[in-house]
């Protein structure tokens, strides 16, 4: 079965601080690999993915095959950075979502 | 407003009553997922549609459920002799085949109390 852990599901940090979002997946197969962030009365949206390897909003996300885990990270926290992410593995057909993280960024 | 939206947003029924949920997913999108969110968790797989075939039902969707996309187009849920659990966050999603994107986007959900 698909199984997605995130074992935080408050963290705060001080503004400045470095962030990490830990999220530790079981799937069958290779799945794809997503963060969604839902922001204060805002729908939930896609950061980032990580085949396009890109850098959203100064995050990115670390593959590790071997742990398989694909952890959240930025260096340095904003407060418009306070927002629930969701880590989600999957495919084209069905993502299967962690329980979230409620990140609050403090001034 | 061209992202993907649901009606209603809220709807308070009766345990045993059917209710049915829309979704209108972006226009070129043809793809369309439907989700379940309970309090403190992340979002459930319930089914996904390519075009106007169902390709994959979740256990989760049980006899109770059904959904259509008839024309490809719109979606709908539909929960008949509802049950106090059904009570929930009902998020419809859409994306677009091809260009090896995956990205899916949400819309702003249908929150369900059965009272």
């Amino acid at each position: 079965a698909q199984r997605v852990t995130q074992p935080e599901k408050l963290l705060s940090v001080f503004k400045g601080a470095p962030v990490e979002l830990k999220c530790n997946y079981s799937y069958s197969g290779s799945p794809e690999l997503f963060w969604y962030v839902q922001y204060s009365r805002q729908r939930l949206q896609l950061l980032l993915r990580h085949i396009s390897r890109e850098s959203i909003k100064g995050f990115t996300a670390d593959l590790n095959k071997g742990e398989t885990s694909f952890h959240l990270k930025k260096p340095f926290a904003q407060e418009e950075d306070s927002a629930m992410y969701y880590c989600a593995p999957g495919s084209a057909r069905q993502l299967t979502f962690g329980s979230g993280t409620q990140l609050t960024v403090l001034p | 407003d061209t992202g993907v939206s649901q009606d209603p947003r809220h709807k308070i029924t009766k345990r045993g009553q059917n209710v049915t949920f829309r979704c209108d997913p972006i226009s070129e999108h043809n793809r369309l997922y439907w989700y379940r969110q309970t309090l403190g968790q992340g979002p459930e797989f319930l089914t996904y549609f390519q075009n106007e075939a169902q390709l994959e039902k979740s256990r989760l969707l049980s006899d109770r459920f059904s959904a259509e996309r008839p024309k490809g187009s719109f979606s709908t849920l539909e929960i008949q002799r509802t049950e106090q659990g059904d009570s929930a966050m009902y998020l419809c999603a859409s994306s677009l085949l091809g260009l090896g994107r995956n990205e899916q986007f949400f819309g702003p959900g249908t929150r369900l109390t059965v009272l």
